[in-house]
């Protein structure tokens, strides 16, 4: 069974400049949510989308958003980046009930 | 008061030995519970979850959970140099959260030879 998918796995931007990212999660599971880590913050919790529908949000700014298709797979976009948004960004996908995440490798972007 | 709390480390423990991993977390509404290891330069991967007062035992882990303390903990036993990463404690609560996982920081494990 294939893991959840991630891409793409590094990609450097400048200020100002937008970025999507993409996640395909297990077959079968619809839940997908999104984190940012770093290494000050740890893991933070950005939003979660289940059936097409943003079922949660974190303390992020505006900036930041998400969508989920009707196959499942997520996609978020942080536009105007600044060098802050540097960082992992680890996508995880879920079973309805069960509430295990399982992650994918991550995006890792740097600002510059 | 952080919602999730763990040392940081790092935490020593030589090889064979049984480490032990802890974690407090402040939100009573939290039912669900699980530990996650995080490899340097990797992602988080999930190891155990818990539900329920008491022990849950996986092969060399076992995770215990002590809801009216608030406390969580994961025990690995005979540990290996394999073993050497951060353990990432996460709590979700009961209703209102999805399936939002609250994360702490981590604890860094090093099995030493």
């Amino acid at each position: 069974k294939a893991g959840v998918t991630q891409t793409p796995r590094y990609l450097i931007k400048t200020r100002g400049q937008q970025v999507t990212l993409s996640c395909s999660p297990i077959s079968g599971h619809r839940s997908v949510s999104w984190y940012q880590q770093t290494p000050g913050q740890g893991l933070q919790f950005l939003f979660e989308y289940f059936s097409e529908t943003q079922r949660n949000k974190g303390n992020f700014p505006g900036r930041f958003s998400g969508r989920q298709f009707s196959n499942s797979r997520s996609e978020m976009n942080v536009s105007t980046l600044e060098l802050g948004d540097s960082a992992l960004y680890l996508c995880a996908s879920s079973l309805e009930i069960a509430g295990e995440l399982f992650f994918g490798e991550g995006s890792r972007l740097t600002v510059l | 008061q952080k919602e999730v709390e763990q040392n940081s480390g790092p935490l020593s423990v030589p090889e064979g030995a049984i480490a032990s991993l802890n974690c407090t977390y402040s939100d009573r509404v939290s039912q669900s519970f699980f530990w996650y290891r995080q490899y340097s330069g990797k992602s988080p991967e999930l190891i155990m979850s818990i539900y329920s007062n008491g022990d849950k035992e996986d092969g060399r882990f076992t995770a215990q959970l002590n809801k009216a303390s608030q406390y969580v903990s994961l025990l690995i036993r005979d540990s290996q140099p394999s073993d050497s990463a951060t353990y990432l404690c996460a709590v979700k609560r009961l209703t209102g959260g999805g399936n939002k996982l609250t994360f702490g920081t981590g604890t860094q494990l090093k099995v030493e030879l």
